[in-house]
């Protein structure tokens, strides 16, 4: 069985604070990643992807790939009350299209 | 910015019916998906879709489940025999390429089976 996992959390910061979540995937065959928010109630939102070991930074988030570790992580910086919501990880495998969902990491952001 | 467009954004539907979930993909999108999440659990994918057939299922698209693109634009996803199980909310989802690239996914159909 081909898993995502992340702690569910909730991880509380302080507002400006920076918001570290991780995730483990056990597919050694995956090769792209993804970091979705979710908030309640509605339909996940694409936010970061990453294909490639190191770091992607765009705006307020850097995300973090160690496949030798199969390992993703997601820094958000000057963390906001609008950030405060469920942070999903999702793998790919290049060849196909699905992707796998890890549970996901609640985030509250306080101000 | 394009939308992926689901309707009905809630439906009710007595154990034993069968329903259908509709969804308007991006336009020039290629690749389309159902994606399925049980309040409080992970997203779970269904099925893919590409150049009118099936790409992939997961074991969870069983006899019962079904998908047509019946025109240009619709996309549907038809549970033929409702179970209080499958309660949830499906997502459409579509993406112009090939392979994992990250989708964009519609608002969501929230199923509730009594």
């Amino acid at each position: 069985q081909k898993e995502v996992e992340q702690n569910s959390g909730p991880l509380s910061v302080p507002e400006g604070a920076i918001a570290s979540l991780n995730c483990t995937y056990s597919d050694r065959g995956s090769q792209s990643f993804f970091w979705y928010r979710q908030y309640s109630g509605k339909s996940p939102e694409l936010i970061m992807s990453i294909y490639s070991n190191g770091d992607k930074e765009d705006g307020r988030f850097t995300a973090q790939l160690n496949k030798a570790s199969q390992y993703v992580s997601l820094l958000i910086r000057d963390s906001q009350p609008s950030d405060s919501a469920t942070y999903l990880c999702a793998s790919g495998v290049a060849a196909g299209n699905k992707l796998t969902f890890g549970g996901g990491t609640r985030v509250l952001v306080k101000p | 910015e394009p939308e992926v467009t689901q309707t009905p954004s809630h439906q009710v539907t007595q154990m034993g019916q069968e329903v259908i979930l509709r969804c308007v993909p991006i336009s020039n999108h290629l690749y389309f998906y159902w994606y399925r999440q049980i309040l409080g659990q992970k997203v779970e994918f269904l099925v893919s879709f590409y150049n009118n057939e099936i790409s992939e299922k997961s074991e969870i698209f069983d006899d019962q489940f079904s998908v047509e693109r019946p025109d240009g634009s619709n996309f549907t996803l038809k549970i033929r025999s409702t179970k209080l199980e499958d309660s949830a909310m499906y997502f459409c989802a579509s993406s112009r390429e090939q392979g994992a690239n990250g989708y964009t996914f519609g608002s969501g159909t929230r199923l509730t089976v009594v």
